[in-house]
């Protein structure tokens, strides 16, 4: 199986602040990693697909990068409703997909 | 409105067996690839099984053997038959759909139902 590891798993900011969490792949998945947050009580969101492309109807603010086992999920100025909880999943396999620990986003 | 509404949660002993329900509206779970991903007390999102649209299904290793994925076309539902429940199964239990068309990853998940496997 492919392991996702997520970094850091709790990250304290600042509205307005700009913020990056990692996620790293055990092996190659190529650009198959989404990202999405999750509030607690709801269902997970997805925001970023395929590494870098925009979900509808998500803010700009959001953006993701990388390829190969490295990727990076960045908000380039927190607002207030940003504040959760980040998963990066893998999916080069449907049947195989795993998700990372998360990354709590908390208001400093 | 594209929406999917889970139902069938509770509180189970150990070894009993629970079926979850997955309702679909405004699109048809036989034409997609559907999955459950599940989230323990606390813990993060751990993927459980997906069924394509072709029929063919796959677990997780935790739940192969013990549980089932499933559809009924003509209630354009998807199920989770759960058997031999563990203690370990306790958690919120999600549906969620895979866009085949755009992103390939999963962009509608219900709320979620809650499953509790204890004496």
């Amino acid at each position: 199986d492919i392991q996702m590891t997520q970094s850091p798993s709790t990250l304290s900011a600042s509205v307005g602040d700009r913020v990056t969490i990692t996620c790293r792949a055990s092996q190659s998945i190529s650009s198959w990693l989404a990202w999405y947050q999750q509030k607690p009580g709801k269902a997970p969101k997805l925001l970023i697909y395929k590494a870098s492309s925009l979900e509808s109807g998500v803010p700009s603010r959001f953006s993701g990068s990388g390829s190969g086992t490295e990727f990076t999920l960045t908000i380039s100025s927190l607002q207030p409703d940003d504040f959760a909880t980040y998963y990066c999943q893998q999916y080069i396999s449907y049947s195989g997909n795993t998700f990372g620990q998360g990354t709590k986003l908390e208001i400093k | 409105e594209v929406q999917l509404v889970e139902s069938g949660g509770g509180l189970i002993q150990p070894g009993g067996s629970l079926r979850l329900s997955c309702a679909a509206s405004g699109f048809t779970v036989s034409s997609n690839y559907m999955s459950w991903v599940r989230q323990a007390p606390g813990k993060g999102l751990e993927w459980v099984s997906v069924l394509y649209s072709g029929g063919n299904t796959y677990y997780a290793d935790s739940v192969e053997g013990r549980f089932t994925i499933s559809r009924d076309n003509s209630k354009n539902t998807l199920y989770l038959q759960m058997n031999s429940l563990r203690a370990e199964d306790t958690a919120v239990y999600y549906c969620a759909k895979w866009n085949l068309v755009g992103s390939n990853a999963l962009d509608v998940w219900g709320q979620g139902t809650t499953v509790t496997v204890s004496s």
